[in-house]
């Protein structure tokens, strides 16, 4: 366990769900990220929150739609989503700080049938 | 965003030494090299990182070449745990820019 947990592990979900994926660390850290990471592709960073204040949102379709409403967690609700939205998601958080890095969870695998 | 290059992979043997190379011409004053690893089925982990001086910690060593335009990312003994892709990044640590992702080098440990 690192310290940054997320849920589910594993999701499969139809084109027409709605669904969420939820990310949680109690390592005291005030920023957190999404990362997406397609095979056979680097990870590309999604959104970024800092002190629960989206800072960065990095040109991703609407049908993704991030929450963070306390430092403790992030959410990234999910509809209408596309079979090459099939990904590895993952979840990260930083003290935010100069100097420190990242800590990540063990991401969500999500299929789109 | 100053860019790195490295292999796409590598092999080793098990208790053999690794060393993965990143090459960075193009990085600032500023920018720290930070290197992470990720094993499978999971998110990336830290390693290490270092500015100008070369670095060790229990997991590995990091050693930076004079110009910085280089640096090395050398495992002591692998093992099949170690198995993993690793990323070699650039970043201004000073302005807590967010990291960025290449391919890295995907290392594979023999037995």
């Amino acid at each position: 366990e690192t310290g940054v947990t997320q849920t589910p592990r594993h999701l499969v979900m139809g084109m027409t769900n709605k669904k969420s994926l939820k990310c949680e660390q109690h390592l005291g850290h005030n920023a957190m990220y999404w990362y997406k990471q397609s095979a056979k592709k680097p990870l590309e960073l999604m959104f970024v929150y800092s002190l629960e204040e989206r800072v960065e949102n990095n040109s991703v379709p609407s049908r993704f739609s991030p929450e963070c409403p306390n430092s403790s967690h992030l959410f990234l609700h999910l509809h209408t989503l596309q079979p090459e939205d099939s990904a590895l998601y993952l979840c990260a958080s930083s003290p935010r700080d100069r100097g420190y890095g990242y800590t990540f969870g063990s991401g969500t695998r999500l299929t789109v049938v | 965003d100053a860019k790195t290059t490295q292999p796409n992979s590598m092999e080793s043997n098990e208790e053999e030494p690794v060393h993965l190379p990143c090459n960075h011409s193009t990085i600032s004053g500023t920018d720290y090299i930070h290197w992470y690893r990720q094993l499978p089925s999971q998110g990336p982990e830290y390693v290490i990182h270092g500015l100008t001086s070369n670095v060790n910690n229990r997991m590995a060593s990091l050693a930076i070449a004079e110009d910085r335009k280089s640096s090395t990312l050398i495992l002591h003994r692998a093992t099949l745990r170690d198995a993993a892709v690793y990323y070699c990044i650039l970043r201004d640590d000073n302005y807590g820019q967010n990291f960025v992702f290449g391919p890295g080098t995907r290392l594979s440990v023999l037995p």
